[in-house]
C-alpha cells in the first residue's frame, strides 16, 4: 500500500525566509507526485506535479519541488516566502490507476 | 465559470437528519471523487466514480450513498447524520481514473451536525 509522510506539521516563517517542506512516499511502482495548496477557507489547488523527466519541477507562484528517487522524496521549496503563502500544503503520490494518497498536510504561517 | 462546483457551501443540520450535497464538473472529466477533510485537515478518499460507475468505495458507513446520474455529476447523500460526520466534504474530478494528471477540486461543503 502506498503512503505519504509530511514531516513538518507546522512551519512558521518570516517573510523573505526560504521554505522547504518535506515529503516522503512509499510506493512500489512508477509514481506520480503532486503538491497541492489550500489557502484559508478555500479548496485545494494544484501547485505542481511530477510524472517523469526533469526531477526539478517548477510550479506556480515561485514554488518548485525536487524528486529524488533514491530517497523517495519530493520536497517543496520556495526561496523567499510571502505573507500570502500562508496556507496548508499537501503532498500526494499516486501512479497508474491508483488514487493518489495524500499526506496529512503542513500548515505554513508566514509573518509579515 | 467554475470548473467543479458544489452546493451548498455550508450545511448546518441536526443529528438524525438526511442531507445531500451536489457536485457538478464542466471539464469533461471522466472520473469524480468525494473526499472528507476532518478537523485536523486530513483528507480521506470516500468514493470514486468513473463514467457513472463506482470504482472505489473506501470504508465509509453505508449511511453515505453516492449517486452519479451522468459523468458530470456526483452527488452525496447522507442518512441519519451523526456528530462525527461534521467535516468539510470536497468533490474533485480528474481526466483519468486514479487522477494521475492531478485533481480539480470543488470549493468544499462545510457540514456541521449539531
Amino acid at each position: 500500500a502506498q503512503s505519504v509522510s509530511q514531516h513538518n506539521h507546522h512551519v512558521i516563517l518570516s517573510e523573505a525566509a526560504s521554505l522547504e517542506l518535506g515529503c516522503n512516499y512509499s510506493y512500489g511502482g512508477t509514481v506520480n507526485l503532486f503538491w497541492y495548496v489550500q489557502y484559508p477557507g478555500q479548496h485545494l489547488q494544484l501547485l505542481l506535479k511530477y510524472f517523469s523527466g526533469d526531477p526539478l519541477v517548477k510550479g506556480i507562484k515561485g514554488f518548485e519541488a525536487e524528486f529524488i528517487k533514491s530517497k523517495f522524496s519530493f520536497n517543496l521549496r520556495k526561496p523567499s516566502v510571502q505573507w500570502s503563502d500562508t496556507a496548508e500544503y499537501f503532498c500526494a503520490a499516486g501512479g497508474g490507476s491508483y488514487i493518489p494518497t495524500f499526506g496529512r498536510g503542513t500548515s505554513l504561517i508566514v509573518h509579515p | 465559470d467554475t470548473a467543479v462546483s458544489q452546493t451548498p457551501k455550508y450545511l448546518v443540520t441536526q443529528m438524525g437528519n438526511d442531507k445531500s450535497i451536489k457536485c457538478e464538473q464542466n471539464l469533461g472529466h471522466d472520473t469524480m471523487y468525494w473526499y472528507k477533510q476532518d478537523s485536523k485537515k486530513f483528507l480521506k478518499i470516500m468514493f470514486s466514480y468513473n463514467n457513472k460507475e463506482l470504482i472505489i468505495n473506501e470504508t465509509v458507513p453505508n449511511r453515505f450513498s453516492p449517486k452519479s446520474p451522468d459523468k458530470a455529476h456526483l452527488n452525496l447523500h447522507i442518512n441519519s447524520l451523526e456528530l462525527g460526520d461534521s467535516a468539510v466534504y470536497f468533490c474533485a474530478s480528474s481526466q483519468n481514473t486514479g487522477g494521475s494528471y492531478g485533481y480539480t477540486f470543488g470549493s468544499g461543503t462545510r457540514l456541521t451536525v449539531v
